[in-house]
C-alpha cells in the first residue's frame, strides 16, 4: 500500500497536555501533509512539510519529518477540548505521472476537559 | 472566500440503484478531486481533474463509477449500479495547483446503500 500509517490509532489525553501522533510511509515523497477531520465533517489542512524540510511550526502545531526513516510526527501542544478530532497524514506522491495524496487510516484524538 | 460545496449531504438508496453527487470547487481552483472515505479509514482518491481534463482515474471503478467536470468548474460523480460496499462518505476537494499544494475539502456526501 502507498498509504501512510498513523500511530497510535487512538489517543486520549487531558486538556492542557501535549499530543503526539506518528506517521510512517514506504516510498519517496514530494511532501507530507497533516489534516484534521471533525466527526461528520470534511478534512481541514493543518500543515505541509516538504521533503527537504525537517521541522515546521504553525501555532500550537509542530511537525517533524525524517526522510531517512520515512516517518513524520505531529505534536499538538497545550491541547484543548476543541482539538478532539481524527488526524490524518497524507503523503504527496507522483504516481502514474500525477501528483496525488495518499492518506493513512488516522489517529483519533480525544481531549478530555 | 466560499469553500467547496457539495450536495446532497446525505443519500440513502437501495442496491442496484443509481446516485449522483455534485461538487462546486473554490472559485479559480483548477484541480478537483473526488475521494471515497469508508468508515474508519482515510480518504482514497477516486479521480483527479485538471480544469476539465482527467489527470488520474486509475483508482476509479470504471464499471460502475463515472465522473465529469464540464467547463472546468462543477463536477458530478455517479455510481450506477450501487453496491452495498459503496456505502461511504464521498469527499470533493479542490486546489489551485496540480502539485505540491494543500487541498481544500468539502463537507462530503454520506451515502448509505441498503
Amino acid at each position: 500500500s502507498q498509504q501512510g500509517e498513523e500511530d497510535p490509532q487512538a489517543l486520549s489525553i487531558q486538556e492542557g497536555e501535549n499530543a503526539t501522533m506518528n506517521c510512517s510511509y514506504k516510498t519517496s515523497i514530494n511532501n507530507l501533509q497533516w489534516y484534521r477531520q471533525n466527526s461528520g465533517r470534511g478534512l481541514v489542512h493543518l500543515i505541509l512539510i516538504r521533503s527537504n524540510e525537517r521541522e515546521k511550526h504553525s501555532g500550537r502545531l509542530r511537525v517533524t519529518l525524517d526522510t531517512s526513516k520515512k516517518s513524520s510526527s505531529l505534536l499538538i501542544t497545550a491541547s484543548r477540548a476543541a482539538d478532539t478530532a481524527s488526524y490524518f497524514c497524507a503523503t504527496d506522491l507522483t504516481v502514474t505521472g500525477a501528483n496525488n495524496l495518499f492518506f493513512g487510516t488516522g489517529t483519533r484524538l480525544t481531549v478530555i476537559p | 472566500e466560499a469553500g467547496v460545496a457539495q450536495s446532497p449531504r446525505y443519500k440513502i438508496i437501495e442496491k442496484r440503484q443509481s446516485v449522483a453527487f455534485w461538487c462546486n470547487p473554490i472559485s479559480g481552483h483548477a484541480t478537483l478531486y473526488w475521494y471515497q472515505q469508508i468508515l474508519g479509514q482515510g480518504p482514497k482518491l477516486l479521480i483527479q481533474f485538471q480544469n476539465n481534463g482527467v489527470v488520474d482515474d486509475s483508482q476509479l471503478p470504471k464499471d460502475r463509477f463515472s465522473a465529469e467536470r464540464l467547463k472546468g468548474v462543477d463536477s458530478t460523480l455517479k455510481i450506477q449500479p450501487a453496491k452495498l460496499e459503496d456505502s461511504a462518505v464521498y469527499l470533493c476537494a479542490s486546489s489551485p495547483q496540480v502539485a505540491g499544494f494543500k487541498q481544500f475539502f468539502g463537507p462530503g456526501t454520506r451515502l448509505t446503500v441498503l
